[in-house]
């Protein structure tokens, strides 16, 4: 079973939709983190979290630290939101060098 | 802003050749990474770097190598490459204490 989980692996939505994206882990934490990697291949560190809530702009991620589980939501879509965003956690421990990764939820905005 | 640069975003090379992939930083990070992201796996390690001279293996070592002469740079070694290595890789930095990582803008390698 991988330590980090997403849900759902592909994700259409129409333009305007709020979009929840869900992240599930297994491991002790220090920090998870909120990627997105847009067609072409750079990665953007969108949210780093500990606990409670981010926002930015249109994007807010939240972690519940004794569930394990952190989601990121997008308010009113946009076709320029289509791209993987990509879940990733560092370990607390021994193992905090590294991040370990989810899949990756691939969106597509369609206007 | 932190610049974490990698060498070329596209390459091809022929198996068995023996390939560099670079990669730069301009925040004296002391933590560089090499992950290689494939469909349906997800970012994997490959190798990792705490110090000048420094390494250790990740979860995907095998077949590649890397240096670590100068705190900036951290470099991927393919010694001879295979087609099984034609993947998108993609190198990160982050500071001693710090929990943010920032990445390159990934290589695109393919093997013929």
């Amino acid at each position: 079973k991988n330590e980090v989980e997403q849900s759902p692996q592909n994700l259409t939505a129409q333009e305007g939709e709020f979009i929840t994206i869900n992240c599930s882990y297994s491991v002790g934490i220090s920090a998870l983190h909120w990627l997105q990697q847009h067609p072409g291949g750079g990665i953007v560190s969108l949210f780093m979290l500990s606990s409670g809530k981010k926002k930015h702009g249109r994007l807010i991620a939240t972690i519940n630290i004794q569930e394990k589980h952190s989601s990121l939501h997008i308010t009113a879509s946009h076709p320029r939101d289509s791209a993987v965003y990509i879940c990733a956690v560092r370990r607390s421990g021994a193992g905090s060098y590294q991040l370990t990764f989810g899949k990756g939820t691939k969106l597509s905005v369609i206007p | 802003d932190v610049k974490v640069t990698q060498s070329s975003r596209y390459l091809v090379k022929r198996t068995g050749e023996k390939v560099f992939l670079e990669c730069v930083q301009d925040m004296d990070h002391e933590n560089m990474f090499w992950y290689r992201q494939d469909p349906g796996l997800g970012l994997r390690l490959i190798y990792f770097s705490y110090d000048v001279k420094m390494k250790e293996k990740g979860d995907i070592p095998e077949g590649y190598s890397v240096s670590r002469e100068k705190k900036e740079r951290f470099s991927l070694i393919l010694e001879s490459a295979s087609t099984n290595q034609t993947s998108m890789y993609l190198c990160a930095s982050r500071g001693q204490g710090h929990w943010g990582a920032f990445f390159g803008q990934g290589t695109r390698l393919t093997v013929v």
